[in-house]
């Protein structure tokens, strides 16, 4: 079946502007996560959903950052006067909750990459 | 706070030539230990799930290893095809979220 989906593939903006970066997660999975992964490391969290409501959101770096999921399926990041630091690949995982209520295997989108100038 | 720490930063392997990759890690209640394979500009993808001590997983030349302080990864025999970075990562009891170590960058010559 269709795989985690994130667009756009690549986004460059100036510093300043702002951007939304979308996911669109595995049929079914009512488990969302975004992270950020900057060049030679490993991925940094930034926000879960379960449903359409953020269980976590203990990642954002501060409130420039925000993640909504409005219908339970579907997510946006959205950045505010984004900044050169913010320059890094944006990954979205789902997953499905398991009997016991805990996260199962997370599986991952292809990622957007975001240069700010 | 959960720590995950892979050893060696990067691996030169000459096709063949065995090798193991080392991921330590600390946290509070272990769920599960995941290792996953990044190529260069995509996404992490699922190798395997771990989620006690002793517990071993297979796929073709590649094997994950457990214990209550670390993970190994064995490569047997490798191709030039699995040049990537490998990314381990646990998911403590409770937390949605994963912590991911550094990676390790493996690259396998012909």
């Amino acid at each position: 079946g269709a795989g985690v989906s994130q667009t756009p593939s690549n986004k460059v903006t100036e510093k300043g502007k702002y951007v939304e970066l979308r996911c669109d997660p595995i049929s079914g999975h009512t488990a969302l996560y975004w992270y950020r992964q900057s060049l030679g490391q490993g991925p940094e969290f930034l926000i879960y959903f379960q449903g359409t409501g953020a269980a976590d959101d203990s990642g954002l770096p501060n409130d420039r950052f925000f993640a909504v999921r409005p219908e339970g399926s579907v997510s946006t990041l959205k950045i505010q006067r984004t900044e050169r630091g913010d320059s890094a690949m944006y990954l979205c995982a789902s997953s499905s909750i398991g009997t016991s209520g805990a996260s199962e295997t997370q599986y991952f989108g292809p990622g957007t990459r975001l240069l700010v100038l | 706070e959960d720590q995950v720490t892979q050893s060696p930063e990067a691996l030169r392997l000459q096709e063949g030539e065995s090798s193991s990759l080392n991921c330590s890690y600390t946290v509070s209640g272990l769920r599960g230990l995941f290792w996953y394979r990044q190529d260069p500009g995509k996404g992490p993808e699922f190798l395997f799930t771990l989620y006690s001590a002793g517990e071993e997983k297979e796929k073709e030349r590649l094997k994950a290893t457990l214990t209550k302080k670390e993970s190994f990864l064995h490569i047997t025999a490798p191709k030039p095809e699995d040049s990537a970075t490998y990314l381990c990562a646990v998911q403590a009891r409770r937390r949605g979220k994963l912590q991911f170590g550094a990676g390790t960058q493996v690259v396998v010559t012909p």
